[in-house]
C-alpha cells in the first residue's frame, strides 16, 4: 500500500541541526513531487518546502529559507530535510507528503504519520 | 495569521448541513486550485478535496468543495459525529516566488 513513514525526529538545542527522512513505499517515487508540512503543537498546518519529482525545482517558506534543505534521492526512494540552527518555534511534527501533481492540483495525496521535534535547552 | 482565512470554529448537529469558509487573494485562491484536508484528533492530516470540487477514491459525497473567485467552501451535509475533526483548505500561491499556504483550520464540532 501508499506509504510515507517519517524518522529522524527528537530534542535538540537551540542553534543545533537535525535530519529528517522520508521513506517511500507502494509507489513509483520518482514520478512524484514531494513536500514538507509541520504542525506546532495545538497550532495549524504550515507548508515548509516543496521539491520537484526530479529534484531539479525547490521552494521554502520564508520562515525556513536559508537554515532548511530539502533534498530526495529517487535511488533510495528517500526524501530528506535538512534542519539547521533550529530555534525553538521550530518544535513541531514535520510531516512529508506526496504532491500528486505539483502546485498542489491534485493535492496532497499520501502523508506519513510525522516526525516530532522538539527545540529547547 | 495565516495567507488563507478560515472561521476558527463552527458547528452542527447530526445531519445537518454545514459550511466551511476560506478567503485568500489573486495570488493564491484566486488562481490555483483549492484542496481541503481533514485533520482528526492525534491523525495525520487526509486530502478531502483537490482541484476545488474533486473527491478522493473513498471520500463519501456529503463533502464538497466549490470556489468562486478568490473564495472557496467546503460543505459538509448529513452530519456524522465521526465529521468532528479540523478542516483545512490550502493552495498554491505565486507570491514570492512561489508557495504553498493553508488556512488556519476550523474545528467542527458535531452537537
Amino acid at each position: 500500500q501508499l506509504q510515507l513513514v517519517e524518522s529522524g525526529g527528537g530534542l535538540v538545542k537551540p542553534g543545533g541541526s537535525l535530519r529528517l527522512s522520508c521513506a517511500a513505499s507502494g509507489f513509483t517515487f520518482s514520478d512524484y513531487d514531494m513536500t514538507w508540512i509541520r504542525q506546532a503543537p495545538g497550532k495549524g498546518l504550515e507548508w515548509i518546502s516543496y521539491i520537484s519529482s526530479r529534484g531539479d525545482v525547490i521552494y521554502y517558506a520564508d520562515s525556513v529559507e536559508g537554515r532548511f534543505t530539502i533534498s530526495r534521492d529517487n535511488t533510495e526512494n528517500s526524501l530528506y530535510l535538512q534542519l539547521n540552527s533550529l530555534r525553538a518555534e521550530d518544535t513541531a511534527v514535520f510531516y512529508c507528503a506526496r504532491d500528486r501533481s505539483g502546485y498542489f492540483y491534485y493535492g496532497l495525496d499520501v502523508w506519513g504519520q510525522g516526525t516530532t521535534v522538539t527545540v529547547s535547552s | 495569521q495565516s495567507v488563507l482565512t478560515q472561521p476558527p470554529s463552527a458547528s452542527g448537529t447530526p445531519g445537518q448541513r454545514v459550511t466551511i469558509s476560506c478567503s485568500g487573494s489573486t495570488s493564491n485562491i484566486g488562481s490555483n486550485a483549492v484542496n481541503w484536508y481533514q485533520q482528526l484528533p492525534g491523525a495525520a492530516p487526509k486530502l478531502l478535496i483537490y482541484s476545488n470540487n474533486q473527491r478522493p477514491s473513498g471520500v463519501p459525497d456529503r463533502f464538497s468543495g466549490s470556489k468562486s473567485g478568490t473564495s472557496a467552501s467546503l460543505a459538509i451535509s448529513g452530519l456524522q459525529s465521526e465529521d468532528e475533526a479540523d478542516y483545512y483548505c490550502a493552495a498554491w500561491d505565486d507570491s514570492l516566488n512561489g508557495r504553498g499556504v493553508f488556512g488556519g483550520g476550523t474545528k467542527l464540532t458535531v452537537l
